[in-house]
């Protein structure tokens, strides 16, 4: 699976739109990008993934570019309730590894008041 | 629809002990897996399972076994506890290990061996 890189921290204004970046310049063909966010202690909760399009659900939207190289999480409207560490995670294949998910150190995103 | 559930939360063994961390799922999920969590290192992959009577080792296998006899159930079983297993243990189940789905996790076992 190829390797992700992300900043350490972010922080965001509540109710504004929180834009995490996630590049994976080394990614292939058949990998998807996951997005997964650990709320202090929690178990990782997913958030969303996509191949080549970008992808909208009731948490996130996916932004990923035409080459695959990089990508963006967005948050439309950010709360408390957002702050958490979040993963990018490139997975491919199938099979592949026995379905080991690689947790990099992901953001630390703080949402402030 | 409880999703992914663990038990106990808490627990504190004396070196040598053995014990059951308990994963249980109620989604119908083929795959199911462990995880560990420490400080400084992610979570890595103990042990998982592509459906009932199949498991198979991760990266850090030595000291856990698992099995799994029904597709609900994924218990991991710490044989004799060390201190090296303190950690945050996390039970996570998906339809299939393919990349086309995501996993639902578990809260967590928080497991102290002194």
């Amino acid at each position: 699976d190829a390797k992700t890189t992300q900043p350490p921290s972010m922080d965001c204004a509540e109710g504004r739109a929180a834009n995490l970046p996630c590049n994976h310049s080394t990614i292939s063909g058949n990998e998807y990008v996951y997005w997964y966010r650990q709320i202090h202690s929690q178990g990782p909760q997913y958030i969303i993934h996509g191949l080549k399009n970008n992808e909208t659900n009731e948490m996130a939207s996916l932004i990923i570019t035409e080459d695959r190289k990089s990508s963006t999480l967005i948050l439309p409207h950010a709360t408390l309730r957002d702050t958490a560490v979040y993963y990018c995670i490139v997975r491919g294949g199938f099979y592949n590894q026995g379905g080991k998910l690689i947790f990099g150190q992901g953001t630390e995103l703080s949402v402030k008041p | 629809n409880a999703g992914v559930t663990q038990t106990p939360k808490f627990q504190v063994l004396k070196t040598g002990q053995s014990m059951t961390l308990q994963c249980a799922q109620d989604m119908n999920h083929e795959y199911m897996s462990w995880y560990r969590q420490d400080p400084g290192m992610g979570l890595r992959l103990i042990h998982y399972s592509v459906g009932a009577g199949i498991t198979d080792q991760g990266e850090v296998p030595n000291g856990y076994n698992v099995s799994r006899s029904t597709t609900e159930d994924f218990p991991l079983r710490l044989l004799s506890a060390a201190p090296s297993q303190t950690s945050v243990y996390f039970c996570a189940s998906s339809y299939s290990q393919t990349a086309t789905y995501g996993y639902t996790f578990g809260s967590g076992t928080r497991l102290t061996v002194v």
